[in-house]
């Protein structure tokens, strides 16, 4: 599986946009990328995932460059209870061992403040 | 729709003593997994199954651990004899019938063993 390199930790203010990034840069072309994340206490939540285009939804918004190798998670207003640790994630699509397995990294402890 | 139900949330064990956790997927979703979390670390998949079938159970610790998906809805997660090392939260996903689907998670059950 391809890894993925995230920031250990941000911050970010109320209300202001969040922008998580991820370098995956050895991602093939059989792989999407996924973004979860997990509140303190709590399993992880899904957030949205996305393959070469751009994606939103009510949660997010997935930015993935062109060449696919790195993308960001933008949170467009961000509150204190999107405090967590955001994984990004890239997940096999094919066939093999891999089908469809989610490998966590290390993640990116997101801090929203008042 | 209810999520993935896990139980119990809480246990604390002597070393060597059995323990079990149980999970209820959400309904319809045939593909269940387990996940290992330690302190600070993402989850780690101990095994899938498709239906009644463990189709991936590479990393689960055969020694000691054991896992069943009778019918192929509920499923338990044993350790017999538990370890110090054992001490994580245990979480069960579910997703629908293809494994590239996406997987929602429980809120885990954190063992403590002593």
């Amino acid at each position: 599986d391809a890894k993925t390199t995230q920031p250990t930790s941000m911050d970010c203010a109320e209300g202001r946009a969040a922008n998580l990034p991820c370098n995956h840069s050895t991602i093939s072309g059989n792989e999407y990328v996924y973004w979860y994340r997990q509140i303190h206490s709590q399993g992880p939540q899904y957030i949205i995932h996305g393959l070469k285009n751009n994606e939103t939804n009510e949660m997010a918004s997935l930015i993935i460059t062109e060449d696919r190798k790195s993308s960001t998670l933008i949170l467009p207003h961000a509150t204190l209870r999107d405090t967590a640790v955001y994984y990004c994630i890239v997940r096999w699509r094919a066939g093999g061992t891999s089908y469809g397995k989610l490998t966590f990294g290390q993640g990116t402890i997101l801090t929203v403040h008042p | 729709e209810a999520g993935v139900v896990q139980s119990p949330r809480y246990k604390i064990i002597e070393k060597k003593q059995p323990v079990a956790f149980w999970c209820n997927p959400i309904s319809g979703h045939n593909t269940l997994y387990w996940y290992r979390q330690n302190l600070g670390q993402g989850p780690e998949l101990l095994i899938r199954y498709e239906n009644e079938e463990a189709v991936d159970d590479s990393q689960l610790p055969k020694d000691r651990f054991s896992a069943e998906r009778l019918k192929g809805v509920d499923s338990t997660l044993k350790i017999q004899p538990a370890e110090l090392g054992d001490s994580a939260v245990y979480l069960c996903a579910s997703s629908g019938a293809r494994s590239t689907d996406t997987q929602y998670f429980g809120p885990g059950t954190r063992l403590t063993v002593l």
